[in-house]
């Protein structure tokens, strides 16, 4: 199946600094990706879709200037955390659409901690 | 608001018996059913998926069965194994947009 790939896997930050998450599609192109956020024995929650060459669409409730996403490419897109706090602490994961068919595939994830 | 509804939270199968784990949606405009598995630490990974045109999908020890006048959806896994123990994801979209999870099922089979 198609490959997704994020980067890093695990970063661990201060509090009040700023963390980018990459999320790469290896052997397809992109336009749309989808950023999820997942706490601790939860489900994945839906934060924003990411367009290629326009602004993301955030969901309700999530704040489009603490969460910077950048899709400059077909094949990239990035989540900045600004100003990170302990409560962001959480396992980002990325997802796109690959083929015709709908079926999405997700990165591996990263994990963020902040101290 | 929950749009997809799944049970149970937990379930407990013992070597080589029958997990089964069950969905309800309430959008009739979803038209794509994919169940993830998920292992601690690593994003979800497609186990198998379902469109609303049929009623059952297998996949090795994996079916879905779909009923879509009660708009309800399960994943049976036979003969269950330890390694199949891990968080069980069902989730519905309509193609092209981004998926609407369920709350997970933690599987746990015991030798």
């Amino acid at each position: 199946g198609a490959v997704v790939s994020q980067h890093p896997s695990r970063v661990i930050c201060k509090s009040g600094t700023s963390v980018k998450i990459e999320c790469r599609s290896l052997d397809f192109q992109a336009t749309t990706m989808f950023w999820y956020r997942q706490f601790p024995k939860q489900s994945l929650m839906l934060m924003a879709t990411s367009n290629e060459g326009s602004k993301a669409t955030y969901e309700q409730g999530v704040e489009k200037d603490k969460f910077l996403i950048n899709h400059a490419s077909l094949t990239l897109s990035t989540l900045t955390v600004t100003s990170a706090h302990p409560e962001d602490s959480s396992f980002y994961i990325c997802s796109a659409p690959a083929g015709g068919s709908g079926e999405l595939f997700f990165g591996e994830g990263s994990r963020l901690t902040v101290l | 608001q929950q749009q997809v509804k799944q049970s149970p939270q937990s379930l407990i199968v013992q070597k080589g018996g029958i997990s089964i784990i069950n969905c309800a949606y309430e959008n009739t405009a979803f038209d794509y059913f994919p169940w993830y598995q998920q292992f601690p630490g690593k994003g979800p990974a497609l186990l198998i998926a379902i469109r609303p045109d049929v009623s059952e999908k297998k996949e090795g020890r994996f079916t879905i069965s779909f009923n879509k006048s009660a708009k309800q959806f399960s994943l049976h896994i036979m003969d269950s194994q330890p390694g199949d123990s891990a968080t069980y994801f069902c989730a519905a979209s309509i193609s092209g947009y981004a998926l609407n999870f369920g709350k997970g099922t933690s599987l746990l089979v015991t030798p």
